[in-house]
């Protein structure tokens, strides 16, 4: 079975251009996460999805921060304009949605380096 | 509010000696808890998780923590460590009666030399 994946694994960019992030959860996951991974430190969660809706994204920086998942599968997260403090690991997670406790399975992340 | 602090950021061993990765947690409702795993440029991988019923919890590839309710402490454990074990861990909480959010401890590195 195929895990999380996500597109691309690394991005260089200059500060103030956009930038986005794919992910395609495990078959079946009706919940998708998006985390922040700082550089030494645990992920934070920036936004929870069941299927298609933002059920808690009161960590997502929305002046710069975006994140859609159209038709409750795929997602992406985009950073327009991106700032040099962005720099970090962007990881994606999926579980099956149904109990409380359930295992979230991660991607290899998007490790982002704005300059 | 919840919060995980995990006591040390780095723990040097020697293969196939004993180590115990430290964690405690802080929150006003019931947990669920949980260890991961990350190997360098890999995702996490979860190691094992308490959620209720006996608080020696048993994982993969050895590791076994146990749930300390009046300590609030959650620490991980493994009798003999290999070289494959060298890895940051995570330890992590979410609460009980709210969705899948996970908060995070900082990680400890474990470094297992020959």
């Amino acid at each position: 079975e195929a895990g999380v994946v996500q597109s691309p694994r690394y991005k260089i960019i200059e500060k103030k251009q956009p930038v986005a992030f794919w992910c395609n959860p495990i078959s079946g996951h009706n919940t998708l996460y998006w985390y922040l991974q700082n550089l030494g430190q645990g992920p934070e969660l920036l936004i929870r999805y069941e299927n298609e809706e933002a059920v808690d994204d009161s960590q997502l920086p929305k002046d710069r921060f975006s994140a859609e998942r159209l038709k409750g599968v795929d997602s992406t997260l985009k950073i327009q304009p991106a700032e040099l403090g962005d720099s970090a690991v962007y990881l994606c997670a999926s579980s099956l949605g149904r109990v409380r406790g359930e295992t979230q399975y991660f991607g290899p992340g998007t490790r982002l380096l704005v300059l | 509010a919840q919060s995980v602090t995990q006591l040390d950021s780095q723990v040097p061993v020697f293969e196939e000696a004993p180590v115990e990765l430290r964690c405690n947690y802080s929150s006003s409702v019931s947990v669920y808890l949980f260890w991961y795993v990350q190997y360098p440029n890999q995702g996490l991988q979860l190691l094992l998780k308490y959620l209720s019923g006996s608080t020696l919890v048993k994982g993969i590839n050895g590791f076994e923590a146990e749930f300390n309710k009046s300590q609030t402490s959650f620490h991980l454990r493994k009798p003999s460590v290999h070289i494959s074990d060298t890895a940051e861990y995570f330890c992590a909480v979410s609460e009980r009666n709210q969705g899948g959010k996970l908060i995070f401890g900082q990680g400890t590195e474990l470094s297992v030399k020959p």
